[in-house]
C-alpha cells in the first residue's frame, strides 16, 4: 500500500539557518503530495502542496518540489525563525483517492 | 467561519466506560475523517465518510464506531474504553481541488481531543 517516510526528529536549528526535512513516498500512479504543519496545541494545517511531477509548492518561505524520479518531496526553507518551531508532516493522497496517508512527523526546534 | 469544531478538548475515562467525541464542520465538505495521533507515529485513519449516510473503516477501526446523519456532523463513539485508546483524536473534513488538471484533497483539521483512559 501507499506509504510516506520522513526523517526522524527532532531537528534543532539556530535562527536564520537553512532547513531541509526529507520525505520519500511509495505509491502507485500519480499521488498528490502535501506538507502539513502542527503548532503546539493545535490541529494540523496545510503548509503547501504539489499535484504533479516537477511542481513546486511554496508558502511562508517554505518550498518543496515533487520529484517523481526519486519519489521525494523534501521540505526546505532558506532562513528559519523561532516561530517556525512546530511538527511537520509529509503526506500523500493516492490517484483518484480522498484518503490521506501521513508520515510520522518531524519536530523542529528553532533557537534564538 | 468556525471550520471544524471538536468537543471535548480533554477527557479522562475509566477502563470500560464509553463516550462520544463530537465533530462539526460548517464548510459544507462532503468528506470527513477521524484520525488518532500517537507520539512518534504520525496520524492513523480510524473512520471516514464520503457523505451523509456513508461511512467506512480506515486503518485502525477496532473499538470505535461512527455515524454520519448530516453533512455537518461526524461523531466518533468509543465503546468499552481501553488504555490503548489513550491518544489525541483529530477530526478533519476535506474538499477536492483541481490544479493544472490534477485533483488533490486538502484537509481542514479540528484542534483535537486529548483522551486518557486509566
Amino acid at each position: 500500500g501507499d506509504s510516506v517516510t520522513q526523517m526522524e526528529g527532532p531537528v534543532t536549528l539556530s535562527e536564520e539557518a537553512f532547513l531541509t526535512i526529507n520525505c520519500t513516498y511509495t505509491a502507485t500512479g500519480y499521488p498528490s503530495l502535501f506538507w502539513y504543519v502542527q503548532y503546539p496545541g493545535e490541529g494540523l494545517q496545510l503548509l503547501l502542496k504539489a499535484t504533479k511531477a516537477d511542481d513546486k509548492g511554496s508558502n511562508k518561505g517554505f518550498e518543496a518540489t515533487y520529484r517523481k524520479e526519486t519519489t521525494s518531496f523534501h521540505l526546505e526553507k532558506g532562513s528559519v525563525q523561532v516561530s517556525d518551531s512546530a511538527v511537520y508532516f509529509c503526506a500523500l493522497t493516492g490517484t483518484g483517492g480522498f484518503k490521506t496517508i501521513f508520515g510520522a512527523g518531524t519536530r523542529l526546534f528553532v533557537k534564538a | 467561519n468556525a471550520g471544524v469544531t471538536q468537543t471535548p478538548k480533554f477527557r479522562i475515562l475509566k477502563i470500560g466506560q464509553s463516550m462520544t467525541l463530537q465533530c462539526t464542520q460548517d464548510m459544507n465538505h462532503n468528506y470527513m475523517y477521524w484520525y488518532r495521533q500517537d507520539p512518534g507515529m504520525g496520524l492513523k485513519l480510524i473512520y471516514y465518510s464520503v457523505g451523509a449516510g456513508i461511512t467506512d473503516k480506515g486503518e485502525v477501526p477496532n473499538g470505535y464506531n461512527v455515524s454520519r446523519s448530516t453533512t455537518e456532523d461526524f461523531p466518533l463513539r468509543l465503546e468499552l474504553a481501553a488504555p490503548s485508546q489513550t491518544s489525541v483524536y483529530f477530526c478533519a473534513s476535506s474538499y477536492p481541488i483541481r490544479t493544472g488538471g490534477r485533483g488533490a484533497n486538502v484537509l481542514t483539521f479540528g484542534a483535537g481531543s486529548r483522551l486518557t483512559v486509566l
